[in-house]
């Protein structure tokens, strides 16, 4: 089983700091990187994904991903209570379509 | 767009009973997903779909659950006999398979078996 590591938190962060979401995966092979939103009794919703080495940034989300060390983060800027959520962090490997989810880490803003 | 549609949203049922979960993909799109949530495993893979055929479907977790998609637009999820340990969400999902493949979720079934 190809694994998805995160820490489950909570993490918890005061209104308008940064927040750092980390992940790590095991298969050597992935290709593409997703972090999803997921709201208490909601579906997940995705934020942003990321293939090559480096950060990319979309609004107040930077997406931050290391191939050698099987890293990838997400980082929050300007942090709103409404960013309190699970982050799942999903990867997709080479060999399929379908995505392998780590359990979430918990993000609490505190006002 | 509607987005991912599932029924039913909420399904309660005694141990035994057979369970169907629906779902209707995005429009255009060629592969769906169904997944599972429960706090002990987090997001769990059950099988997935491309053109409307079975791909994967190695997360299944016995024979008791099965899977169809007969087209484009429609997929189920069967439970047969129910069992208090299949209580979870499932969720299907979609996706075009071609540029980023993201998958869109759909609302989620929340099962609870009795």
């Amino acid at each position: 089983q190809k694994e998805v590591e995160q820490n489950s938190g909570p993490l918890s962060v005061p209104e308008g700091a940064i927040a750092s979401l980390n992940c790590t995966y095991s298969d050597r092979g992935s290709q593409s990187f997703f972090w999803y939103r997921q709201y208490s009794g909601k579906s997940p919703e995705l934020i942003m994904f990321i293939y090559s080495n480096g950060d990319k940034e979309d609004g107040r989300f930077t997406a931050q991903l290391n191939k050698a060390s099987q890293y990838v983060s997400l980082l929050i800027r300007d942090s709103q209570p409404s960013d309190s959520a699970t982050y799942l962090c999903a990867v997709r490997g080479n060999s399929g379509y379908a995505l392998n989810f780590g359990k979430g880490t918990s993000l609490l803003v505190t006002p | 767009d509607a987005g991912v549609i599932q029924s039913p949203r909420h399904e309660v049922t005694e141990m035994g009973q057979e369970v169907t979960l629906r779902c209707k993909p995005i429009s255009g799109h060629n592969s769906l997903f169904w997944y599972r949530q429960t706090m002990m495993r987090g997001l769990e893979l059950l099988i997935y779909f491309n053109n409307n055929v079975p791909i994967d479907d190695s997360g299944m977790p016995e024979d008791r659950f099965s899977a169809k998609m007969p087209n484009a637009s429609f997929s189920t999820l069967k439970i047969q006999p129910s069992e208090p340990r299949d209580s979870a969400v499932y969720f299907c999902a979609s996706s075009l398979v071609s540029g980023a493949n993201v998958l869109t979720f759909g609302a989620g079934s929340r099962l609870t078996v009795l």
